[in-house]
């Protein structure tokens, strides 16, 4: 069974600085998918990046970049000029490449970013 | 450009009492999902959906039914309310084709049983 781990509960950036959201997985599959979720106050859950993981390069989005390393089983996250609209809880989600689309998500990482 | 939508927003309920928890999305998407979120926790599957006319249990699925007669819908229900339902609950869908297999979720539904 694939589980995912966050380890960080809480964490805090002061706006315009970079921050990195860990998130480890365990999974026999080879391939996969990876995702990070934002979850703000509004609960509307949005993503906010995707990680094919037969793709070794690593995804970017905007201020978003994943560090993907598939054989340590690793998947963060970093925000680069963190913004005051950044505060918000974020998950870690695997899904596997085949079947039923299934997401196996995180515990999650609540961030606020500081004025 | 709904999306997903779920009703109620929020609702109280006394233990041993029935609803149902809708969902409905308007991007012809074959896969739909429910999940519940505990405070401090992630989302844990409670029933999925393939397809209209198929279900299947997920991780937590005891206490729940769902039914799948359209692609549309996808509604939740509760028979026999207890308080460990207390929970934010959750629709997602999700496109079939291989590399558009992310989830589109709704805003949630706050549900206290008392």
């Amino acid at each position: 069974a694939q589980t995912v781990t966050q380890s960080q509960p809480e964490m805090s950036v002061q706006e315009a600085e970079t921050v990195t959201l860990s998130c480890t997985y365990d999974t026999s599959e080879n391939n996969y998918y990876l995702f990070w979720y934002k979850q703000p106050p509004s609960r509307q859950m949005i993503l906010v990046i995707r990680q094919e993981a037969y793709k070794q390069q690593n995804a970017t989005e905007n201020r978003f970049s994943v560090n993907f390393q598939k054989a340590a089983k690793s998947f963060s996250l970093k925000i680069s000029d963190s913004q005051l609209g950044d505060t918000a809880m974020y998950f870690c989600a695997f899904m596997k490449f085949s079947g039923t689309y299934k997401y196996i998500f995180g515990t999650g990482t609540r961030l606020k970013v500081l004025a | 450009n709904a999306g997903v939508t779920q009703t109620p927003k929020f609702r109280i309920l006394k233990i041993g009492q029935s609803m149902t928890l809708q969902c409905t999305q308007d991007m012809n998407h074959n896969y739909m999902y429910w999940y519940r979120q505990d405070p401090g926790m992630g989302l844990k599957l409670i029933y999925y959906s393939v397809g209209a006319g198929i279900t299947d249990k997920g991780e937590v699925p005891n206490g729940y039914n769902v039914s799948r007669s359209t692609t549309e819908d996808f509604p939740l229900r509760l028979e026999l309310a207890a308080p460990s339902q207390t929970s934010v609950y959750f629709c997602a869908s999700s496109p079939v084709e291989l590399g558009k297999n992310i989830q589109y979720f709704g805003a949630g539904t706050r549900l206290s049983v008392l």
